[in-house]
């Protein structure tokens, strides 16, 4: 069964930038694609970014300024970074597996979430 | 950017049948996903490739897409059942989700 555990600070301050990592357990990392997904509090979902095992990223254009996700798959782990966070930042930010970028590619499995805030 | 359009609320009476629509330019050109999240959980898809269930999900979940208009449709729906529901597709290599909706069992 493939799990996925998202990890970092819950407190982040005003234009600092945001880490979290994702470590994936259960079955290779490899030869999937993994995504970063928030929800503010309240809030629906919304799709931050990809990136294949490969290392390939793509980035939703609204945020591509402020978002790189990396990968180690010696670790298997991904990881997020937003930088120049604000108050809109603050939410429960997901990971999750998917088979592409288009077509038929469902977010399989997901992780349980982690609460991000930035404060003041 | 594309946009993906559902209804905030839907609510139906227990035994009954529910439908969910979710709207989007062309969308029946492109495969959806529907995905339900309960309070403080994290999503589950429930249908994948338009219509197609993942191992576990019950036969009463069912979806369509066609046109502008992809449909959930939840039939005999259970109080279980009450939860947020998000389509989801892709667009130019981008994830895009609905706004979600509220379906209320009553």
């Amino acid at each position: 069964q493939v799990q996925l555990q998202e990890s970092g600070p819950g407190l982040v301050k005003p234009s600092e930038t945001l880490s979290l990592t994702c470590t994936v357990s259960g079955d290779s990392i490899n030869f999937y694609y993994w995504s970063w997904i928030r929800q503010p509090p309240g809030k629906g979902l919304e799709w931050i970014g990809s990136i294949y095992y490969g290392g390939d990223t793509h980035y939703k254009p609204s945020l591509k300024s402020r978002v790189t996700i990396s990968v180690d798959t010696s670790k298997s782990q991904f990881s997020l970074r937003l930088s120049s966070v604000t108050a809109a930042d603050t939410a429960i930010y997901y990971c999750a597996r998917h088979g592409g970028v288009y077509g038929n590619a469902p977010f399989d499995y997901w992780g349980q979430g982690t609460l991000v805030t930035v404060y003041s | 950017s594309y946009d993906l359009t559902q209804p905030p609320s839907v609510s139906v009476s227990p035994g009954h049948t529910a439908s969910i629509t979710c709207s989007g330019d062309n969308l029946g050109n492109k495969f959806v996903c529907w995905y339900q999240q309960k309070p403080g959980q994290p999503p589950v898809l429930v249908i994948h490739e338009d219509a197609k269930r993942p191992s576990g999900i019950p036969e009463r979940f069912s979806g369509s897409n066609s046109g502008n208009t992809a449909t959930l449709t939840i039939s005999g729906t259970q109080a279980m059942d009450e939860a947020d529901y998000y389509c989801q597709a892709w667009d130019s290599s981008a994830g895009v989700f609905g706004g979600g909706t509220r379906l209320t069992v009553l």
